[in-house]
């Protein structure tokens, strides 16, 4: 069993919709969850960040954390064509050196 | 700011054949790795680096060598290339070894070994 599980989709919805993405895991000791966002042919880029369990908000994007189901969620509101990317979840634990990364959900928002 | 580059973009290897993939990054950051991307194996580590003369394996490292003379460059060694290497590697940094620091990854590498 993969310490991070995350469907890879693709998952296509159309523009102005909300969007839902999402990461279960298996290590307790993960503390630090991530969001990464991908372009084609791009290296991943920082989303959302968020330390322990709780909600995080920055403009269109929701980061959620339930570490009591281990369970991360990144909702799109309001969403754009230029959404459109592979979505990674990442996270690691206190301390350690290495990131766990999800499969990646490739997103596609139609216009 | 150049942030991380690595070169080259693109490659296509014979089999048993090596080569280096360069990682070079200007923001002083003592923590560097290297990543690889599979379609449907999201990002798994090759190696990583917390600072100069210091490296250790990540969870893929076999059939790859790196070292860390400068705090700037961090070269990927492909010893003797195989199918099963063809990926998309990138490299990445961050200021340090604190889990909570973001990480800067590089544009990627696309190797393909026939």
């Amino acid at each position: 069993q993969k310490e991070v599980e995350q469907d890879p989709g693709p998952l296509s919805v159309p523009e102005g919709a909300i969007v839902s993405l999402n990461c279960t895991y298996s290590n307790s000791a993960f503390q630090y969850f991530m969001w990464y966002r991908q372009y084609s042919r791009k290296g991943p880029e920082l989303l959302m960040y968020t330390y322990s369990s709780g909600n995080k908000e920055d403009g269109r994007f929701t980061a959620q954390v339930d570490k009591s189901s281990k369970y991360i969620s990144l909702f799109i509101r309001d969403s754009q064509p230029s959404d459109s990317a592979t979505y990674l979840c990442a996270m690691s634990g206190q301390g350690a050196q290495k990131l766990v990364f999800g499969q990646g959900t490739r997103l596609t928002i139609n216009p | 700011n150049a942030g991380v580059t690595q070169t080259p973009k693109f490659q296509v290897l014979k089999t048993g054949q090596s080569m280096t993939l360069q990682c070079a990054q200007d923001m002083n950051h003592e923590y560097m790795s290297w990543y690889r991307q599979d379609p449907g194996m999201g990002l798994r580590l090759i190696h990583y680096s917390v600072g100069a003369g210091i490296t250790d394996q990540g969870e893929v490292p076999n059939g790859y060598n790196v070292s860390r003379s400068t705090t700037e460059d961090f070269p990927l060694r492909l010893l003797s290339a195989a199918p099963s290497q063809t990926s998309v590697y990138f490299c990445a940094s961050r200021e340090d070894g604190n889990s909570g620091n973001t990480i800067y990854f590089g544009e990627g590498s696309w190797l393909t070994v026939v």
